[in-house]
């Protein structure tokens, strides 16, 4: 079956620290990647996404991730972390059996970031 | 969450009740989608349209309908049949194309439904 696993419901991190959330997946064919933040009772906002190409994708607010196909896994670091980067993080990946002609994602349950000052 | 409205963003039911969330986008994009998010679990999907007039089942749809009269508009009501509806409701919407064109989704900043 296709999913998204992040291992780790939350991950403290001291300011100006390098901060990694963790995420894995398992799907069929080629795997389609996005990270996703959510602050309070807000929607998601998106980070960046995985389609091709170089692994180490760049995106908002100084964000990366790393693709490794090997390991299965796109987790998403910053080098130095601040306390407004506190908040939900969300892992995904389209979902590649569904027969429709759209985007179906898979969430992973989410990863909270509590950044200390 | 520019771009995608949402109202009410608080949303009080009473038992037996049926109400219907708006979602809203000027974005112009094809495909629209509702999600429910409970705490702990990540996202769920309750219904997608990839074109006006057309709209799917997604993996939590009994008790919820959907309509897609307008691009721009993709009410979702919650009926009386949706036995644990207490959660926060969230529509997002993404440019179409098919499954050869991975497109991030936009998300609205949500509404969260609690049942009295």
């Amino acid at each position: 079956a296709q999913s998204v696993a992040q291992p780790e419901d939350q991950v403290n991190v001291a300011e100006g620290n390098p901060l990694t959330v963790k995420c894995t997946y398992s799907v069929s064919g080629n795997p389609y990647l996005f990270w996703y933040v959510q602050y309070p009772n807000r929607g998601l906002q998106f980070l960046l996404k995985y389609i091709t190409g170089d692994n180490l994708v760049k995106g908002s607010y100084g964000f990366e991730a790393e693709f490794n196909k090997s390991q299965t896994s796109f987790h998403l670091k910053k080098p130095s972390a601040l306390v407004s980067d506190s908040a939900l993080y969300f892992c995904a990946v389209r979902d590649s059996m569904f027969s429709g002609g759209y985007n179906k994602l898979i969430f992973g349950a989410g990863t909270r970031l509590a950044v200390h000052p | 969450d520019g771009g995608i409205t949402q109202s009410p963003k608080y949303l009080f039911r009473k038992e037996g009740q049926n109400v219907t969330l708006s979602c809203e986008q000027n974005l112009n994009h094809d495909a629209m989608y509702w999600y429910r998010q409970d705490p702990g679990q990540g996202l769920r999907l309750i219904y997608y349209s990839q074109i006006v007039n057309d709209f799917q089942k997604g993996d939590i749809a009994e008790g919820y309908s959907v309509s897609r009269e307008k691009k721009e508009s993709f009410p979702l009501t919650v009926t009386s049949a949706q036995k644990n509806p207490t959660a926060f409701y969230l529509c997002a919407s993404s440019i179409g194309g098919g499954r050869a064109v991975i497109n991030e989704q936009f998300f609205g900043p949500g509404t969260r439904l609690t049942v009295l």
